[in-house]
């Protein structure tokens, strides 16, 4: 069984300042890939970030960057000069790459994040 | 390309009613999920489809849960004998054919209380 979790329920951030969101994981497949996706309230869930876990680097995408620590099981999410619309929930994700559960997503439970301006 | 849509956005029943959810995916993708979303937490997988094969389903999915997509384009889930624990945010999401990784994009979900 894979198990996500994120430690922090809500978190806040200034506009154009930096925020980092924490998530640790579980899982006994040796092949997988992790996410961040983004609730915004009332709407869709959105992809943010993705990466696998056989890839040393840190994925990034534009303001959004990882810190991938594979045998701390640690997937971190880093949000760079931040902006009014980063404001949402944000979900940690785990998938097996391979397997009997392919693609499968366990989310962990979500962290708020609030910008001010 | 429109993104995964799904009908209908709300439904409020009543305890012990019958309901059903239509989902479409995005034009190709070949996997389809199913995942439930209670207010505050993240989404739980249910069942996922490749084409029209029900490849796994959850142990939260129980015998009053049902899915199915035929001819492997749209998938449908009807939920039996309703009861006010089946209130929730019933998610969609659809992937890609082949590659390794599996990004799954989400619709905009159904909202169902059971009154």
């Amino acid at each position: 069984a894979q198990t996500v979790t994120q430690s922090q329920p809500e978190m806040s951030v200034q506009e154009a300042e930096t925020v980092t969101l924490s998530c640790t994981y579980d899982t006994s497949e040796s092949d997988y890939y992790l996410f961040w996706y983004k609730q915004p309230p009332s709407r869709q869930m959105i992809l943010v970030i993705r990466q696998e876990a056989y890839k040393q680097q840190n994925a990034t995408e534009n303001r959004f960057s990882v810190n991938f620590q594979k045998a701390a099981k640690s997937f971190s999410l880093k949000i760079s000069d931040s902006q009014l619309g980063d404001a949402a929930m944000y979900f940690c994700a785990v998938g097996n790459a391979g397997g009997t559960s392919y693609g499968k997503l366990t989310f962990g439970q979500g962290t708020i994040l609030t910008v001010h301006p | 390309d429109t993104g995964v849509s799904q009908d209908p956005r709300h439904k409020i029943t009543k305890r012990g009613q019958n309901v059903t959810f239509r989902c479409d995916p995005i034009s190709e993708h070949n996997r389809l999920y199913w995942y439930r979303q209670t207010l505050g937490q993240g989404p739980e997988f249910l069942t996922y489809f490749q084409n029209e094969a029900q490849l796994e389903k959850s142990r939260l999915l129980s015998d009053r849960f049902s899915a199915e997509r035929p001819k492997g384009s749209f998938s449908t889930l009807e939920i039996q004998r309703t009861e006010q624990g089946d209130s929730a945010m019933y998610l969609c999401a659809s992937s890609p054919r082949g590659g390794r990784t599996d990004t799954q994009y989400f619709g905009p979900g159904t909202r169902l209380t059971v009154l």
